[in-house]
C-alpha cells in the first residue's frame, strides 16, 4: 500500500478482554516495528520484526502481550486480559532497511490505534 | 541502560531560532534519528546522525558529536506551524531497535 496501515483505528474494550490490533507496513519493508504512547508522554518501545523473526521482545510490557508477523508482510500485536493501564495509542512503522547499516532505515509511521480500557 | 535526555517542553518566538538538545549513552551508539509529531499525529521524520557534524536541510538542521554523546535539533525561522514535539531517537549497537527519548513540546507565541 502507499503508507502504513493500522486498524482498527479506535478500540474500546472492557477490563479482561483480549484484543487484536493489526498493522500492514509499507510493501516491501523489511522492518517492523511496535510502539506504545500514553497521554502526553514519548514512545515506548515494544518490539520490532526483521522479517518474520522478532530479535528483541524485551519491550513487551509483560506475558500478555505477544506479536506474530507472517509472510513478512502483516503483523499483530494480541493483548490478553486487557488492564486499564493498556489504555494508549499503539504506533506501528515500517521501514526499508534495518538501521544497523550505514544507511539509515527511516522509520513510516501508520496513525496508530487508540485503545481504550474501562 | 539506554537512557535518552531532552527537555519535556521549550517555548520560542515566531521568526526566532530554538536548539533543542538530546544527549543519549555513547556505549554502542550507531545513528540518531529526529522526528516531528502533531499533537493526534504519527512522527514524521527529519533528519538522521551517523557522522560529527552539522547536517542542513531548508530550516532545520541537526548536530551530532558522538564522543560526547550529545545532538542538537535547530529550527531557524519559526513558523506557528513548528508547533510540535520532536522526539530524539536512538539506535545501538548495530542492531535494528529504535529507541525514543520522551519527547520536546516546543511552543511557538506570536
Amino acid at each position: 500500500g502507499a503508507g502504513v496501515s493500522q486498524s482498527p483505528s479506535n478500540k474500546v474494550t472492557e477490563k479482561g478482554k483480549d484484543v487484536e490490533l493489526r498493522c500492514d507496513p509499507i510493501s516491501g519493508h523489511t522492518a517492523l516495528y511496535w510502539y506504545r504512547q500514553s497521554l502526553g508522554q514519548g514512545l515506548e518501545f515494544l518490539i520490532y520484526f526483521q522479517g518474520n523473526s522478532a530479535p528483541d521482545k524485551s519491550g513487551l510490557p509483560s506475558d500478555r502481550f505477544s506479536a506474530e508477523r507472517t509472510g513478512g508482510s502483516v503483523s499483530t500485536l494480541t493483548i490478553q486480559r486487557t488492564q486499564q493501564e493498556d489504555s494508549a495509542v499503539y504506533l506501528c512503522a515500517s521501514s526499508l532497511e534495518g538501521s544497523g547499516r550505514a544507511r539509515a532505515g527511516e522509520l513510516f509511521f501508520g496513525e496508530g490505534s487508540r485503545l481504550t480500557v474501562l | 541502560g539506554q537512557n535518552i535526555d531532552q527537555p519535556t517542553e521549550m517555548t520560542a518566538t515566531e521568526g526566532a531560532i530554538v536548539q533543542i538538545n538530546c544527549t543519549y549513552q555513547t556505549s554502542g551508539f550507531n545513528g540518531l534519528f529526529w522526528y516531528q509529531q502533531h499533537a493526534g499525529e504519527a512522527p514524521t521524520f527529519l533528519s538522521y546522525n551517523v557522522l560529527d557534524g552539522l547536517e542542513e536541510k531548508g530550516r532545520f538542521s541537526s548536530f551530532l558529536s558522538r564522543s560526547k554523546g550529545y545532538s542538537y535539533l535547530l529550527l531557524k525561522e519559526l513558523q506557528m506551524k513548528d508547533s510540535a514535539s520532536y522526539l530524539c531517537a536512538v539506535n545501538w549497537d548495530r542492531d535494528d531497535k529504535i529507541i525514543f527519548g520522551k519527547g520536546t513540546r516546543l511552543h511557538i507565541l506570536p
